[in-house]
């Protein structure tokens, strides 16, 4: 089944203990994106892909490390996680940046 | 400053209405337009691209107007299924510096359709 995956799906951990979120894709996409949600500011881009490699800001990186050594993963790092990193985030995989392919996002609380 | 703006919500019919939503973004030389659906709690899913030609898939329609820097979604005959919040979404290419993947998202309308 082609997909995307998140994990973990829900977390809680506190101020300053580094975390990785995982995304895997199984369509061989190229581009690749990371995405948080918080209500009233709707989604909002941290990072993009294009390929292998090759990754981009996108409008709210401060805080956010990513890399991209192999096509079908794209790990979201937070260095050290503050409160107001607090959100759901979404990975998103798409061919051609016409139709993007969500995965069922990561819920994080950071105390 | 790069902004996707989108009709406030929430937006409340009655089953078989038509509704309208729009959706202006700041820069003309933005590059590709979307519609994309998100149910609760869900992840967001396409529903439309927007061509310069207007597009329709059932009782969606999707125009877009450069001149005026909008796009639109009307939602003929409404069902309760409908009910989600529709997201405006614009790919603003290399206007910024940045590439082609720097997508930028409205907060979305909520649609909420009663029986």
């Amino acid at each position: 089944e082609a997909q995307v995956t998140q994990n973990p799906r829900y977390l809680i951990t506190v101020t300053g203990k580094k975390l990785t979120v995982t995304c895997s894709q199984n369509m061989n996409h190229e581009y690749m994106s990371w995405y948080r949600q918080d209500p009233g500011l709707g989604l909002r881009q941290i990072y993009y892909s294009m390929n292998v490699e090759v990754t981009d800001k996108g409008d709210v990186p401060e805080g956010y490390k990513v890399s991209r050594k192999e096509k079908r993963n794209f790990p979201l790092i937070l260095e050290s996680p503050s409160p107001n990193q607090t959100s759901l985030y979404f990975c998103a995989s798409s061919p051609s940046l016409e139709e993007q392919y969500f995965g069922p996002g990561t819920r994080l609380t950071v105390t | 400053r790069k902004e996707v703006e989108q009709d406030p919500g929430p937006f409340n019919v009655p089953e078989g209405a038509t509704v309208a939503f729009n959706c202006t973004y700041s820069n003309s030389a933005s590059q590709s337009f979307f519609w994309y659906r998100q149910d609760c709690r869900k992840e967001p899913k396409l529903l439309m691209s927007v061509y310069s030609s207007g597009n329709e898939d059932g009782r969606f329609t999707a125009q877009l107007n450069r001149a005026s820097q909008y796009i639109s979604l009307l939602i003929r005959d409404s069902k309760l299924s409908d009910s989600a919040t529709y997201l405006c979404v614009v790919n603003m290419g290399d206007l910024y510096g940045g590439s082609q993947g720097n997508l930028i998202f409205g907060k979305g309308t909520k649609l909420s359709v009663k029986p």
